[in-house]
């Protein structure tokens, strides 16, 4: 059974930083792009970045560049999300997501239950 | 970007009755290549992350049930339910996978019991 578990949010003064992360099991996480998607409270989702398999390629929504970094480490079958600089705008519910089922990129087939992340001072 | 509106942003309808929702993207998702169209429907019910329910604008995700039917090209899709349950109140979301890698979602659509 594919399982996606997140961990590492929780409440961090505007400017500060947190490092996300998103443990998978129950498929080869090596062989899949990963994502992670946001929702800020009572709003929709929002791609937020992605990693390819051997994290040669990273991608970032606009808001997020210079600021969020995604990582991954096939040996631990952990995805990260090491994110700086945070505004009050980056509060919101961070989902780390499998891309690539099937074989389609961008297609998001599992997705793990999510970790609240609060910007406020 | 590839923008996404959703119609209606919310919707009640009576268990056992047709559902629709309505998904219209500002720039054609259909790749003519492959005769694909790059759009997604997700359900999240309250509490729950989101859930795959249709790709290629109408193939149905395995163990999705098959009251839940995708349908449309290029701009232009509807996701229908066809006799709806108690269990289908949700928001759903579509989502364009065509222009990578900014994948963009429509705002929601939240459908409640009459």
């Amino acid at each position: 059974e594919v399982q996606l578990v997140e961990s590492g949010g929780g409440l961090v003064q505007p400017g500060g930083s947190l490092r996300l992360s998103c443990a998978a099991s129950g498929f080869t996480f090596s062989s899949y792009w990963m994502s992670w998607v946001r929702q800020a409270p009572g709003k929709g989702l929002e791609w937020v970045a992605k990693i390819k398999q051997d994290g040669s390629e990273k991608y970032y929504v606009d808001s997020v560049k210079g600021r969020f970094t995604i990582s991954r480490d096939n040996a631990k079958n952990s995805l990260y999300l090491q994110m700086n600089s945070l505004r009050v705008e980056d509060t919101a519910v961070y989902y780390c997501a499998r891309e690539g089922g099937g074989g389609i990129l961008g297609l998001l087939d599992y997705w793990g239950q999510g970790t609240l992340v609060t910007v406020s001072s | 970007d590839i923008v996404m509106t959703q119609s209606p942003d919310s919707l009640a309808v009576s268990l056992g009755e047709r559902a629709t929702i309505n998904c219209k993207s500002s720039l054609s998702v259909l790749y003519s290549s492959n005769n694909k169209n790059y759009l997604a429907w997700y359900q999240q019910k309250p509490g729950q992350p989101p859930k795959l329910l249709i790709y290629w604008a109408s193939t149905r995700e395995s163990g999705v049930p098959d009251r839940f039917s995708g349908s449309g090209s290029g701009t232009d899709f509807t996701l229908t339910i066809s006799s709806l349950q108690a269990e289908d109140v949700a928001v759903y979301y579509c989502q364009q996978y065509y222009s990578t890698p900014q994948y963009t979602f429509g705002q929601g659509t939240k459908l409640e019991i009459k």
